[in-house]
């Protein structure tokens, strides 16, 4: 079965932009979340997507959002880029509620804002 | 809210045991895990327990978990070059609510 895919994995954007990064779960897997990892702040929950509904939400700003397709492919956003937002965009896939909901993770999107 | 912490570094010989430690606060913990990553990779799922267990092997892998100190470690056995990367701790208290990761243990293994 193929792992978590994750598109693309690097990107460079200057600050004001903004960007979408694209993530492809486990097949049958119908749960995603996103997480930023920083070396300061370490490994942050950003949001969790099941069945197009936004289950669970970060303590970030608006500037990020997300959403899930009918495929269980999902996306985020960021608008307007600030500096502090170059991390490491880790997506992951886990079956769904009513399972131990094991996540499983892709390899991220390396995120720079110059 | 919760916190999870671990040592930052850990240094060990080629082929002895290694041991990284994680304590989490919130006692309504319900599922633990260990993730592994390695440079310029994602989060690799090692191993996980259930917070009704007190121990699991998985080959080369032993978690131990005590659940009245809050206390979990996962032990390598014959350590080698390749372990060398991250590991990180994580917990959940249900299956509907997100990770909370520790902030890694950085593990180095000398030839």
């Amino acid at each position: 079965k193929a792992g978590v895919t994750q598109t693309p994995r690097y990107l460079i954007k200057t600050r004001g932009q903004q960007v979408t990064l694209s993530c492809s779960p486990i097949s049958g897997h119908r749960s995603v979340s996103w997480y930023q990892q920083t070396p300061g702040q370490g490994l942050q929950f950003l949001f969790e997507y099941f069945s197009e509904t936004q289950r669970n939400k970060g303590n970030f700003p608006g500037r990020f959002s997300g959403r899930q397709f009918s495929n269980s492919r999902s996306e985020m956003n960021v608008s307007t880029l600030e500096l502090g937002d170059s991390a490491l965009y880790l997506c992951a896939s886990s079956p769904g509620p009513g399972y131990t909901d094991t996540q499983y993770f892709g390899p991220g999107t390396r995120l720079t804002v110059l | 809210g919760e916190d999870v912490e671990q040592s930052l570094f850990l240094s060990v010989r080629e082929g002895d045991s290694s041991v990284i430690n994680c304590t989490y606060t919130d006692s309504s913990s319900t599922y633990l895990y260990w993730y592994k990553q390695e440079p310029g990779a994602g989060l690799q799922l090692l191993t996980y327990i259930f917070s009704n267990m007190d121990m699991k092997q998985d080959q080369r892998l032993t978690v131990l978990l005590n659940k009245k100190d809050k206390h979990l470690s996962l032990r390598i056995a014959d350590t080698q070059t390749g372990d060398s990367a991250i590991y990180f701790c994580a917990e959940r208290n249900s299956g509907n609510t997100p990770l909370v990761f520790g902030k890694g243990t950085r593990l180095s293994v000398i030839a």
